[in-house]
């Protein structure tokens, strides 16, 4: 099985930062990534897919690059609305979906 | 637009049988995009349990697969799942989401319906 893994697991950040979190497979998956923001109490949010490909209505301050076995997302400058955690998210060969274990973006 | 709303009992026994429905708003569950399931352990990450096609095909995780089934009601426009033989490690937030036509990530989710596993 594709295991994916996430760095940092836990990030502290001010308002306006450039923030950067790597996802990493296992395995190659080729552009088979895709980014979530999960707010508490929320359901998930579709932010990137196809590794960097923004979803409607996503504000363009996200981004997603990669492609193989590392990821990463970058949002080029924090806002108040995006403190919450992020999950990456890919499709194997087998069709079969795994996400990653998260990272939590929290107020400096 | 396309809504998704999660209903079912909150508390189920141990040994039991969970069991939700999605009910699908604004759309056709017949399209051309699959549905799954998916849940969440309180404060734990996000775990894919399956997915169908309105035809009735189905995928599940392997980690669950003998435990669950997925079915589709196309005259009420939803889908439901049912994991038997439940324990304490069961209890989570269940969701149902829309799959992208590429059947690539989840575009559209529920709200999430928590279930208890608790005698």
């Amino acid at each position: 099985d594709i295991q994916l893994t996430q760095s940092p697991s836990f990030l502290s950040a001010s308002v306006g930062d450039r923030v950067t979190i790597t996802c990493r497979a296992s395995q190659g998956i080729s552009s088979y990534l895709a980014w979530y923001q999960q707010k508490p109490g929320k359901a998930p949010k579709l932010l990137i897919y196809a590794a960097s490909t923004l979803q409607s209505g996503v504000p363009s301050r996200f981004s997603g690059s990669g492609s193989g076995t590392e990821f990463t997302l970058t949002i080029s400058s924090l806002q108040p609305e995006d403190f919450a955690t992020y999950y990456c998210q890919q499709l194997n060969s087998y069709h079969l979906f795994t996400f990653g274990p998260g990272t939590k973006v929290d107020i400096k | 637009q396309v809504q998704l709303q999660e209903s079912g009992p909150g508390l189920v026994k141990p040994s039991g049988t969970l069991s939700l429905t999605c009910a699908v708003s604004g759309g056709s569950i017949s399209s051309s995009n699959w549905w799954s399931w998916i849940r969440q352990p309180p404060g734990k990450g996000l775990e894919w349990i399956g997915e169908i096609y309105h035809s009735g095909s189905t995928n599940y995780n392997p980690s669950l697969k003998s435990r669950v089934t997925i079915s589709v009601d196309k005259s009420k426009n939803q889908f439901s799942l049912k994991l038997s033989s439940v324990t304490a490690a069961d209890t989570a937030v269940y969701y149902c989401a829309r799959i992208r036509i590429t059947r690539d990530a989840f575009d559209i989710w529920g709200q999430g319906t928590m279930v208890t596993v608790s005698s």
